[in-house]
């Protein structure tokens, strides 16, 4: 079973703030998701990696960004937090294509 | 882009009865996964599917994988309190996983 752990898992902040959501994991997964959901909503990619110095921005566009340094770390950064932010943001990795992702319990972002 | 319909979008059932809900999709895929989620929590796996046709079983879980590889069912029998929750299926290709829109489910005691 994957260990993924995202950080912080709650975060209200004002408008024009600087943020990064942490997420890591112990699997050594060589993938690793981003996912945007709105409560009760699907989940939508935006953005992923297939392996360090490796990052693609996915099917949902979003202005954050990402990158993969290490293979166990894939922190997500807004430059200036706006209230169209305000979602729960997921982390997930797997092992290979095709493999189930392992998702963490994600960060609720709260923008004001 | 590739979409999946999942449905129904929400269901109200009673304890001990059976529940079905299931996803189509226009796109063939590799891999069919099936999700639960819980308020504030992450999507935690439930059945992967990987082949056209498999049936796959998990305590009171069944899934299938449908046979033109565009979409899935998932059972849950003799419901229970704890399985309150959006189900999510998610169709994968290429390592992409595409969800569907989620069920939730509620059951009334």
């Amino acid at each position: 079973e994957a260990d993924i752990y995202q950080t912080p898992r709650y975060l209200v902040i004002g408008t024009g703030k600087k943020i990064t959501l942490e997420c890591s994991q112990t699997m050594g997964h060589d993938k690793m998701y981003w996912y945007q959901q709105d409560p009760g909503m699907e989940l939508h990619l935006i953005h992923y990696s297939y392996g360090v110095n490796s990052t693609e921005k996915g099917d949902l566009s979003s202005e954050s960004t990402v990158s993969r340094i290490r293979t166990e770390h894939f922190p997500l950064t807004l430059e200036s937090a706006r209230p169209s932010h305000t979602s729960q943001y997921l982390c997930a990795s797997s092992a290979r294509n095709n493999s189930p992702l392992h998702f963490g319990n994600g960060t609720r972002l709260t923008v004001t | 882009g590739q979409q999946l319909n999942q449905s129904p979008q929400s269901m109200f059932i009673q304890e001990g009865e059976d529940v079905s809900m299931n996803c189509t999709s226009s796109s063939i895929f590799n891999t069919w996964l099936w999700y639960k989620q819980d308020p504030g929590e992450g999507p935690v796996l439930l059945i992967a599917l990987y082949k056209a046709g498999e049936l796959t079983s998990n305590g009171r879980l069944t899934a299938q994988f449908g046979i033109t590889r565009k979409d899935s069912f998932l059972n849950i029998s003799a419901s229970i309190p704890s399985d309150v929750g959006i189900y999510f299926c998610a169709g994968q290709l290429k390592g992409k996983l595409i969800f569907g829109q989620g069920t939730e489910l509620s059951v009334k005691p």
